[in-house]
């Protein structure tokens, strides 16, 4: 069973709009992940963000955290076209070497 | 500064066949993953080793076998392959003591017919 689940499963915008992705998971969590990948290629460390921590931000990306809701938001502001990708979150529990991931979150991003 | 490098990019396989894929990583990092990414379902880990000298199973480890042959290499052998292990596979790695985001190679894609 799938530990983190993305909300939507697909999102298609315009150029410089804000893109805002969801993730809920089940079980409590020590931290929790963002990647992007680009189509045939690995997956990119993103953002990671603490179980006590609430916000975070790099460049263009704000990530929340909300662990009463088991819940976390990705924003993209001023998207572009090069963020077109699947952006996935992925939760490490407590005391273990395993991350889970969801299914992730197709974003296209039109020019 | 290779990072995570997976070798074969592709392979096509026959029932039945076996195969390794190779992994190796040069940022000097503790832990090493195997995961298997099919459409709509994500990753799933299939082994871990968590440092040199020690491997263990994951969420869909049966049919595969893996060793981690020093701290820098941890490879993933299927015996005798089958149409279901067709599949994208991806190494990853992270350092030691937590809060870092895997490093992931650029993928291994499978065909087994």
């Amino acid at each position: 069973s799938q530990q983190g689940e993305e909300d939507p499963q697909a999102l298609s915008i315009q150029e410089g709009e804000n893109a805002t992705m969801n993730c809920s998971y089940k079980t409590s969590i020590n931290n929790l992940q963002w990647y992007r990948q680009n189509s045939g290629r690995g997956l990119v460390h993103l953002i990671l963000i603490r179980s006590n921590e609430r916000e975070k931000h790099s460049g263009r990306l704000r990530v929340t955290l909300d662990t009463s809701k088991k819940s976390s938001s990705l924003l993209i502001t001023a998207s572009r076209a090069a963020d077109t990708a699947s952006y996935f979150c992925a939760t490490d529990g407590y005391g273990g070497f395993k991350t889970i991931f969801g299914a992730g979150t197709r974003l296209f991003v039109k020019a | 500064n290779a990072g995570v490098t997976q070798t074969p990019k592709f392979q096509v396989l026959k029932t039945g066949q076996s195969m390794t894929l190779q992994c190796a990583q040069d940022m000097n990092h503790n832990s090493m993953y195997w995961y298997r990414q099919d459409p709509g379902m994500g990753l799933r880990l299939i082994y871990y080793s968590a440092s040199e000298g020690t491997t263990d199973k994951g969420e869909v480890p049966n049919g595969y076998n893996v060793s981690r042959l020093n701290k820098r290499e941890f490879s993933l052998r299927l015996e005798s392959a089958a149409p279901s292990q067709t599949s994208v596979y991806f190494c990853a790695s992270i350092p030691a003591g937590g809060g870092y985001g895997y490093t992931f190679g650029s993928g291994t894609r499978l065909t087994v017919v």
